[in-house]
């Protein structure tokens, strides 16, 4: 059975740090690794997405890398800002029917 | 668009009662998937429709679930009789998947969350 693990449960920081964000997954048959970011209350919103073949993906401050080998993925946020204070979620997609095994998620607070 | 749209937003009911939760996908979205998200658990997929017919329902915890997918804009999961541990958020998500698409990403819904008391 997958599962995708992701530590520490919360993290804060102060305003204008770089910070990383872990994820683990033990299922190297990977199809994509998909990161989201979850507001109280509010749905999931796609961040990034990287395919089984790519090494990382960027989209303004965010970076996010995938090592197949490993197990491992990371969301790197630069210039860290108090808007980006929200639960980041990691999720594994093997293949079997688009299936997504979700972390837990990191609970991020920026500290103005 | 309007994104995936969710309702009930807020639902408290009794135990033993019947519940619905409704879900419209962004339009000409072809799967469909509903979650289920607990502090305990996280979140976790009850059930996939691609094109209106239930792909994988491995996760629908027992059979007080149920889940349809009537036409290609809307879909029910219905928990009957509820019972206070099926209390979570529930949400809906669609994706446009052509064959086995490497760019699947899911839109979720605000969700729906739900107290049995």
């Amino acid at each position: 059975k997958q599962e995708v693990t992701q530590i520490p449960a919360a993290l804060s920081v102060p305003e204008g740090e770089n910070l990383v964000l872990n994820c683990s997954f033990t299922d190297s048959a990977i199809y994509n690794l998909q990161w989201f970011r979850q507001d109280p209350g509010k749905g999931l919103t796609s961040l990034l997405l990287i395919q089984s073949s790519q090494r990382e993906q960027t989209s303004g401050r965010l970076n996010a890398s995938l090592d197949k080998s490993s197990g491992r993925s990371t969301l790197y946020i630069a210039a860290s800002q108090p808007g980006d204070s929200a639960t980041y979620l990691c999720a594994e997609d093997t293949g079997a029917n688009s299936k997504l095994t979700f972390g837990k998620g990191i609970t991020l607070s920026v500290r103005p | 668009d309007a994104g995936v749209i969710q309702s009930p937003r807020h639902e408290v009911t009794e135990m033993g009662q019947e519940v619905t939760l409704r879900c419209k996908p962004i339009s000409g979205h072809n799967s469909l998937f509903w979650y289920r998200q607990t502090m305990m658990r996280g979140l976790e997929l009850l059930i996939y429709f691609n094109n209106n017919v239930p792909i994988d329902d491995s996760g629908m915890p027992e059979d007080r679930f149920s889940a349809k997918m009537p036409n290609a804009s809307f879909s029910t999961l219905k928990i009957q009789p509820s019972e206070p541990r099926d209390s979570a958020v529930y949400f809906c998500a669609s994706s446009l998947r052509f064959g086995r698409s490497i760019q699947e990403t899911q839109y979720f819904g605000p969700g729906t969350r739900l107290l049995v008391l």
